[in-house]
This record gives structure tokens, C-alpha cells and sequence, in this order.
């Protein structure tokens, strides 16, 4: 029973071609990140959501945008991919902050 | 001084073996300690954590020790398995960063049958 889905599990795109990547969550958790793991790497922040309340970590690029339109979903909007963009994105959830990360199995993302 | 310094890097044990890996910071400020295990393909998930209270915790074969002076916490596998095969990744965060986890470069841990 996933808990945190992501879609798509694989996503091509290609170099400048705006892309979408999107997160849901089954545990109506207050907190929504969004995590960008390179190849061999820790994960990275880039930023999150407490309830309504958007946090962008301060080098997160401008490309990155983020949305969550309600406590179910949130979106990674990148406006022009680069080659430097490919890694996995990672969506993860949590009651409250400093608590257990629940992480959903990523977005593989390839800019060609 | 937001770093956490994890390693080895990466580590082959044999099966039933003890497998440890180890983390060190600077940030005093620091008072949650996960480890996470993340299997090829997947997000990570979380194994074991600790708060600065306490030196030691255990849940089944994984044990976290936390020496505060030293600014330094370890995962011990104990009879490490196969399926323990993973990468793991320690992480610290501080009260008040609005769950901003600082996480180590990780350990690949291949365990030998």
C-alpha cells in the first residue's frame, strides 16, 4: 500500500522543454518535500510545504518551482531543464516537522 | 558546519558479520539523528533514529550509539544479512529548521553470503 506515490516513475525530457513531476500522499501529512538525488549522493532539499506554506531553500535554483494545490498533492515544475537537472527527485511527507520522512520512490528524470 | 561526515564510503561484510558505519558534525545545534536505508530504485526509508538524550538505541539487529562529546553517532548491524544490502544514510537536523534533514554522503554496504 503505497503511501507516497510518484508519477511517473521515469521521465524524459528535453533540454529547455518544461517539465512536471508529481507527488501524492495517502497519510494526510502536513509537511511535503521535495528532494533532488544525484547519481551516488545524498539527497538534497530544494524545498518544502508545511500545510500552505511554502519554504524554498536558499540554492534551490529559480528554475525549480514547486506547487500543492491541496494536502494530497504537490507538484516539481521545472521551467528549462538542463543536462545538470538529471538525477532522481524525491517526494517525501511527515506529520510535523523533525519527524519520520516517509519518501516515495522517486522520479528518475533524464534531460537529453 | 551543517555537514555530517559519514563513512566509509562503502563496505563488504560477510554474512552474520557486524556492520558499522559511522557519522561525525559540528553543529551542536543538532538533536535528531536518523539513518536511512535506501535500496536501488527506491526512496529512502527511515531505519533508526536518536535525540541526544540518550547514548544508545537498539531495534532488533540495528543499533545507533550517540557519544556527544565526540559529536560522532554509529549504526552497528549486527549479523548483518544479504537483504541488508542497501545504501545507508545518516542525517541530522536541529530544533527549529522546519524538518530540514542534513544528510551524509552514505555507505554502500554489500553484505557477502
Amino acid at each position: 500500500d503505497a503511501m507516497v506515490i510518484q508519477n511517473p516513475r521515469y521521465q524524459v525530457t528535453q533540454f529547455g522543454k518544461p517539465v512536471t513531476l508529481s507527488c501524492s500522499q495517502t497519510l494526510n501529512h502536513n509537511v511535503m518535500y521535495w528532494y533532488q538525488q544525484k547519481s551516488s549522493q545524498a539527497p538534497k532539499l530544494l524545498f518544502h510545504y508545511y500545510d500552505k506554506d511554502f519554504n524554498n531553500e536558499a540554492d534551490t535554483p529559480d528554475n525549480f518551482q514547486s506547487r500543492r494545490p491541496n494536502t494530497s498533492f504537490c507538484f516539481l515544475d521545472i521551467r528549462s531543464p538542463g543536462l545538470g537537472d538529471a538525477a532522481m527527485y524525491l517526494c517525501a511527507t511527515s506529520r510535523a516537522f523533525v519527524e519520520k520522512l516517509f519518501f516515495g520512490s522517486g522520479t528518475q528524470l533524464s534531460v537529453l | 558546519q551543517q555537514q555530517v561526515k559519514q563513512s566509509p564510503q562503502s563496505l563488504i561484510v560477510q554474512k552474520g558479520g557486524i556492520s558499522i558505519i559511522n557519522c561525525a558534525y559540528e553543529n551542536t545545534a543538532f538533536d535528531y539523528f536518523p539513518w536511512y536505508q535506501q535500496f536501488p530504485g527506491k526512496g529512502p526509508a527511515l531505519l533508526i533514529a536518536i535525540r541526544p538524550d540518550v547514548s544508545e538505541k537498539k531495534e532488533g539487529r540495528f543499533t545507533i550509539s550517540f557519544n556527544k562529546s565526540a559529536k560522532q553517532f554509529s549504526l552497528h548491524i549486527m549479523d548483518s544479512q544479504p537483504g541488508d544490502s542497501a545504501t545507508y544514510f545518516c542525517a541530522a537536523s536541529e530544533k527549529g529548521s522546519q524538518g530540514n534533514l542534513i544528510f551524509g554522503k552514505g555507505t554502500k554496504l554489500s553484505v557477502k553470503p
